[in-house]
């Protein structure tokens, strides 16, 4: 069964550095979307991301973020300059139509910000 | 505000005790309900879409239902397998395009 795979599954960093976060989504999906979850809190829609552009975001999402699709699989989402308080999981889901849709979810990528 | 509130927090049942969870929103428009299973370390499991109040969906043990202000999840004969937190979310309108709202989730224990 075709699954979301994430890169790297943790990743530390210290404060003020930029972190890469790398997903590949599902083949034939064309909706692909960032969560991030704090430890013991819960799952934050960041943004959605179709036809090469973004569809949605949320309040999370400023200047600091930014997401790609660099080539035909890869799906990324940047963080500029870290802050401690972007230490979180982080969520990539796909999904073949938009948001009412099934929406498939990675493992996550442990992201700690010292 | 817009809002997604679950209920219990935490629920311990013993294996073939039915329950059901609690989803309750306020939202100003609704365009979808999801619920998803989590299990620790993982990331949601989709589980069921809901559009419109008087929907029902099942799946194995499970039955999503939606009203106008809230969605239940029916568990019907938990076995312990069926140990995970449970996630509500919505999709709502918000300034010409749409936003997902997560509750904080339904931690269940099935025990043997």
């Amino acid at each position: 069964e075709p699954e979301v795979t994430q890169t790297p599954s943790h990743q530390v960093t210290q404060m003020g550095q930029e972190v890469i976060l790398r997903c590949v989504p599902i083949s034939n999906h064309l909706y692909f979307y960032w969560y991030r979850q704090i430890l013991g809190q819960k799952v934050e829609f960041l943004v959605s991301f179709y036809n090469n552009e973004i569809s949605e975001k949320s309040e999370i999402f400023d200047d600091q973020f930014s997401v790609e699709r660099p080539d035909g699989s890869n799906f990324t989402l940047k963080i500029r300059s870290t802050k401690l308080e972007d230490s979180a999981m982080y969520f990539c889901a796909s999904g073949q139509g938009r948001g009412g849709e099934t929406q498939y979810f990675g493992p996550g990528t442990r992201l700690l910000v010292l | 505000e817009d809002q997604v509130t679950q209920s219990p927090e935490a629920l311990r049942l013993q294996e073939g005790e039915s329950s059901s969870l609690n989803c309750s929103y306020t939202v100003s428009g609704l365009r979808g309900l999801f619920w998803y299973r989590q299990d620790p370390g993982k990331g949601p499991e989709f589980l069921f879409t809901l559009y419109s109040a008087g929907e029902e969906k099942e799946k194995e043990r499970l039955k999503a239902t939606l009203t106008k202000k809230e969605s239940f999840l029916h568990i019907t004969a938990p076995k312990p397998e069926d140990s995970a937190t449970y996630l509500c979310a919505v999709q709502a309108p918000t300034s010409g395009t749409y936003k997902y709202i997560f509750g904080t989730g339904t931690r269940l224990k099935v025990l043997a």
